[in-house]
């Protein structure tokens, strides 16, 4: 079955570093788009970043961008996020996702919601 | 970036009734909007895409409508299971944005 699983969270101060892995499994990795989102504790969803398959493509929410940087080994079916100078808000669950196929019209595209997504991985941000 | 607002926060429901949750897009959005449902401790769950496509395997008491700036989550028939915060969250245009979220609760 299809199966995202993250690793590499944990406590860092601010200023660290950081680097998150998504092990995917059960599809073939390199024909898909993928995405990182995070949570806060209590709080709602944010997205984070994005990759195309080749990883010729890649977009950055505001908040991350410069300081993170997302990659991906097709041949270890891998999905990474560097993250640097982190901050207390920072703080969240991220979650690796698959970015979906929309076939709909006739040809299919990245669809741009996300199924399915990994259990998670918490990275606190403290001193 | 566009701005999903979701309506209410939180409510409280009996198993058995019907609830329905409401996002409203900043600007139009077409029906380039998803629907997932978060338990705790979990990750979210994908339960519709482009409004109202019920994604395989989520129970036909879900259901989604809407088109433009408003669209509607259903759940005819609330089952104990159902309990669980919702997000919408459009992908029309980058960035992705989310609502911030509908908890339900038992009454």
């Amino acid at each position: 079955q299809v199966q995202l699983v993250e690793s590499g969270g944990g406590l860092v101060k601010p200023g660290g570093s950081l680097r998150l892995s998504c092990a995917a499994s059960g599809f073939t990795f390199s024909d898909y788009y993928m995405s990182w989102i995070r949570q806060a504790p209590g709080k709602g969803l944010e997205w984070v970043s994005y990759i195309s398959s080749s990883g010729s493509t890649i977009y950055y929410a505001d908040s991350v961008k410069g300081r993170f940087t997302i990659s991906r080994d097709n041949a270890k079916n891998s999905l990474y996020l560097q993250m640097n100078s982190l901050r207390a808000e920072d703080t969240a669950v991220y979650y690796c996702a698959r970015v979906s196929v929309d076939c709909s019209g006739g040809s299919c595209h990245p669809g741009n919601w996300f199924d399915p997504w990994g259990q998670g991985t918490l990275v606190t941000v403290s001193s | 970036a566009i701005r999903i607002t979701q309506s209410p926060s939180s409510l409280s429901a009996s198993t058995g009734d019907r609830v329905t949750i409401t996002c409203r897009a900043s600007q139009g959005i077409s029906s380039y909007l998803a629907w997932y449902q978060q338990k705790p401790g979990k990750a979210p769950k994908l339960l519709i895409y482009a409004a109202s496509t019920l994604q395989s395997g989520v129970p036909s008491r879900f259901s989604g409508s809407g088109s433009g700036t408003d669209f509607t989550l259903t759940i005819s028939c609330l089952q104990s299971e159902d309990f669980a915060t919702y997000y919408c969250q459009q992908y029309y245009s980058y960035p992705p944005t989310f609502g911030q979220g509908t908890k339900v609760e038992i009454k």
